[in-house]
């Protein structure tokens, strides 16, 4: 059974504090996708890793991935209130089955 | 025009009613999915299509009835549905890059079952 698993569940950070959320996954798989869902909203495309040792960058997120521990990571730098949501990894198995994580919900505090 | 349109945005309706969720794109995108998502939890997978023909079920109880008549529309049948069906289902297209899919989410569809 393919397993995509996050941590941590909650966060609750300061502003302008960094933190690491992670994300974890049981399948053999070289495409990792993060997400973000404001409350009450669909999910808009954050990035997409496609190789070990990937690193993307926008803004004060950063999104990395290590598909020999089968481990994506997700930083935050200077969080900002905007940055409040929850954020969901995914992998892609098979070409077209999209798995997501169980999220994480952020809440950045002034 | 990158753009997954969903009808309706709210939907209630009674266990012994029919009614049918939309999803409409016209980036040409041939996959389709429709994924179910519970408050405060993931979207989960429910179905696949793949230049129209469904290619992955997982699962699902058969008061759910995809159909996708065409390229651009995915359609999600429901009859006889239980109080647990309430949730956000959400469509989504993608297309294949050289080395992924892309996916579009659309805004979903709040379905209550009372």
């Amino acid at each position: 059974e393919l397993k995509v698993e996050q941590n941590p569940l909650f966060l609750s950070m300061q502003e302008g504090k960094n933190y690491t959320i992670y994300c974890n996954y049981s399948t053999t798989s070289d495409r990792l996708y993060w997400y973000r869902q404001d409350p009450g909203k669909s999910l808009e495309s954050l990035f997409v890793l496609l190789s070990n040792g990937a690193v993307k960058q926008e803004g004060r997120l950063m999104a990395s991935l290590d598909t020999k521990a089968r481990l994506s990571t997700l930083h935050i730098t200077a969080a900002v209130h905007d940055l409040s949501a929850t954020y969901f990894c995914a992998v892609d198995w098979t070409g077209n089955q999209f798995y997501f994580g169980t999220g994480t919900s952020l809440t950045v505090i002034p | 025009d990158t753009e997954v349109t969903q009808t309706p945005k709210h939907l209630v309706m009674g266990m012994t009613n029919k009614k049918s969720l939309k999803c409409e794109q016209h980036m040409g995108h041939r996959a389709m999915y429709w994924y179910k998502q519970k408050a405060k939890k993931p979207p989960e997978l429910m179905f696949v299509y793949s230049y129209e023909k469904l290619s992955i079920n997982e699962s699902v109880p058969s008061r759910f009835s995809p159909e996708c008549p065409n390229s651009s529309l995915l359609n999600l049948h429901l009859h006889a549905l239980q109080p647990e069906d309430s949730a956000l289902y959400l469509c989504a297209s993608s297309q294949r890059t050289s080395a992924y899919y892309e996916q579009y989410f659309g805004p979903g569809t709040r379905l209550t079952v009372t």
